[in-house]
């Protein structure tokens, strides 16, 4: 089993929809949680963190749940500038203090 | 500031071949990581290091070698290229072990023939 598994996608939608994706981790010991994304043929951008307690910024919404060890992203109102691969991120190699990357959900908006 | 910077962006190299991929932060990070990236399987660590003098292997280190011998720079060296080697190879920095904000150089994308 992965450490960090994300629905490759891609998800299609249309600009100003909502949309989520969803990621899981297996050690439950992990204590730090990001969202990177990922440009075509780009280098990966931290998108945001994600706390215990959910955070927001803008049109994005992050949430944790520990108990079933997955994290969520929301985004409202999709823009076209907002198609890219979203990296879920874990630190789930506690040894190293090394991140562990899901291998990342494609988002397509469409006009 | 220029971040984490890399070079070369592209290069190809026939099997055998060594080769050293640069990498060079500027903002005074301790932690510095190298990573591969090949479709479907997410990034994969390769070395670490924690500061300069140490280092230390990730994941996937077989064929690689690392070293520091500075805070700003951290080459990544290619043994002997094999096939498999053919990917897209990312340096990152972060300020230290503790902190996990990452920042990523542009890549690398190394074939091997």
């Amino acid at each position: 089993r992965k450490e960090v598994e994300q629905d490759p996608g891609p998800f299609n939608v249309p600009e100003g929809a909502t949309v989520a994706f969803n990621c899981t981790y297996s050690n439950s010991a992990s204590q730090s949680f990001f969202w990177y994304r990922q440009d075509c043929r780009k280098e990966p951008k931290l998108l945001m963190s994600v706390y215990s307690s959910g955070n927001e910024d803008g049109r994005f919404t992050a949430q944790l749940n520990r108990a079933s060890q997955y994290i969520s992203l929301l985004i409202r109102d999709s823009k076209l500038s907002d198609s890219a691969t979203y990296l879920c991120v874990v630190n789930s190699d506690t040894g190293r203090r090394a991140l562990t990357f899901g291998s990342g959900t494609r988002l397509q908006v469409q006009p | 500031n220029a971040g984490v910077t890399q070079t070369p962006k592209f290069q190809v190299l026939k099997t055998g071949q060594s080769m050293t991929l640069q990498c060079a932060q500027d903002m005074n990070h301790e932690y510095m990581s190298w990573y591969r990236q090949d479709p479907g399987m997410g990034l994969r660590l390769i070395h670490y290091s924690v500061g300069a003098g140490i280092t230390d292997q990730g994941e996937v280190p077989n064929g690689y070698n690392v070293s520091r011998s500075t805070t700003e720079d951290f080459p990544l060296r290619l043994l002997s290229a094999a096939p498999s080697q053919t990917s897209v190879y990312f340096c990152a920095s972060r300020p230290n072990r503790e902190n996990y904000e990452q920042y990523f150089g542009p890549g690398t994308r190394l074939t091997v023939t």
